[in-house]
């Protein structure tokens, strides 16, 4: 069974850097596992953040970043804002139509 | 712009089951897989299931496979999930998404309805 990893939290400053990273189990993630970001906040719907690993999605800002830093997918937020503050979660696709979430990163901006 | 809208949700004894739907409007349907993701209270967001374009692949998490199925109807633009043999671990808010190809493959998902909850209790 594939485990994707994620840090269970975070805390950032505002105006600071924070890099959130999604991992596996077994084995590195590469682009060829199309890694994407999703932010939430409590009571509402996912908002898609990044696709393929590092292209934003529509109306995203770009202070937020993907990337592959070493055998992990990551999302760098630059100059974090209070409305930062959610949970994010990553998604790769593993094979043969099957996609696993990761199991969330709540970011504290404080 | 993109809207989905789930509908079927309630409360449900273990062992029963229940059907979701999704009405989609704003793009053209056909055109891409869907997908239904939830998320029990309190936890993760979970890729329960996808369907291609024309039905003709449709994939399943190891915790749902043989209980439920993904369905679609692209005259009625909808996706359906037929949740059969319940659990209480299956109590959720399930949320359609829209995926970004025609088959189940790569992608990822770029639009989410507002989820329907489903309540597994004795």
């Amino acid at each position: 069974q594939t485990v994707v990893t994620q840090e269970p939290s975070f805390s950032v400053s505002p105006g600071g850097t924070v890099t959130l990273t999604c991992g596996l189990s077994s084995g590195s993630v590469s682009s060829t596992y199309y890694p994407s970001w999703y932010q939430q906040t409590p009571g509402q719907a996912p908002r898609t953040l990044i696709y393929s690993t590092s292209t934003r999605s529509s109306g995203v800002p770009d202070r937020f970043s993907g990337s592959i830093l070493g055998n992990r997918a990551a999302l760098t937020i630059t100059g974090a804002q209070a409305d930062d503050e959610s949970n994010y979660y990553c998604a790769l696709y593993i094979h043969s139509g099957i996609w696993v979430f990761g199991g969330g990163s709540r970011l504290t901006v404080l | 712009e993109v809207h989905l809208v789930e509908s079927g949700g309630g409360f449900v004894q273990p062992g029963r089951s229940l059907r979701l739907s999704c009405a989609a409007s704003g793009f053209t349907f056909d055109d891409y897989a869907m997908h239904w993701v939830r998320q029990a209270p309190g936890k993760g967001l979970e890729w329960v299931s996808g369907i291609s374009w024309n039905s003709g692949s449709t994939n399943y998490a190891d915790a749902v496979k043989g209980r439920f199925v993904i369905a679609r109807d692209n005259t009625k633009r909808s996706l359906y999930l037929h949740l059969n043999s319940l659990k209480t671990e299956d109590t959720a808010l399930y949320y359609c998404a829209k995926g970004t190809r025609l088959a189940l493959t790569e992608g990822y998902f770029d639009s989410w309805g507002q989820g329907a909850l489903v309540t597994v209790s004795a």
